[in-house]
């Protein structure tokens, strides 16, 4: 079974752009989430979509939005990019069911200059 | 939010040494996950492990919910165990990460 697959895998953007991030999760899972990791901050969540709705939120500016897809897979769209917006950006599916297991993708490194 | 905090941030090894690593969560959670992060920064899924202990190889992991830690065990190291070691944990549908466990395994 293929794994969580996310493009594109290294971007380079300006000040000012936006950008959108592509997450396609493993075949019958229906729970896709995000995730930033810098050096300063760590691992924080972004936001967790099902059934193509988002059930939750974290603490992020409104410049950070995503979608689902009715096939599952998912996107995120940042606007207005800053310099601190330089992340690996991480997407994680799991099955349906709050707590089952997640599994991660290989990541969108994101660079801002 | 939930606090999680992973001890020690570094640990140094020397190949085929033991080693424990911690997490301890401030609030009862639902799921508890170990990865490990490779170079080149995909988080590779080591344990779900919400409550008592599991195996696989060499690594083991014990969590014990009611007193809010979890232990991840690495015996007889080898370099390619060198990384990121995190634990992470499960509360309104959202994982919270520790900071995580720098792991160096020297040759």
């Amino acid at each position: 079974k293929a794994g969580v697959t996310q493009t594109p895998r290294y971007l380079i953007k300006t000040r000012g752009q936006q950008v959108t991030l592509s997450c396609s999760p493993i075949s019958g899972h229906r729970s896709v989430s995000w995730y930033q990791q810098t050096p300063g901050q760590g691992l924080q969540f972004l936001f967790e979509y099902f059934s193509e709705t988002q059930r939750n939120k974290g603490n992020f500016p409104g410049r950070f939005s995503g979608r689902q897809f009715s096939n599952s897979r998912s996107e995120m769209n940042v606007s207005t990019l800053e310099l601190g917006d330089s992340a690996l950006y991480l997407c994680a599916s799991r099955k349906a069911g709050v707590y089952n297991e997640q599994f991660f993708g290989p990541g969108t490194r994101l660079t801002v200059l | 939010g939930i606090q999680v905090e992973q001890s020690p941030p570094d640990l140094i090894l020397q190949e085929g040494a033991n080693s424990t690593l911690r997490c301890n969560f401030s609030d009862s959670v639902n799921n508890l996950q170990w990865f490990h992060q490779n170079p080149w920064g995909q988080l590779i899924n080591l344990f779900y492990i919400p409550s008592g202990t599991k195996q696989n190889g060499r690594l083991s992991a014990t969590t014990v919910a009611t007193e809010r830690y979890s232990l991840l065990y690495i015996s007889s190291s080898q370099t390619t165990d060198s990384g990121v070691y995190f634990c992470a944990v499960v509360r309104d549908y959202k994982l919270s990460f520790g900071a995580g466990t720098t792991v160096t395994v020297r040759a």
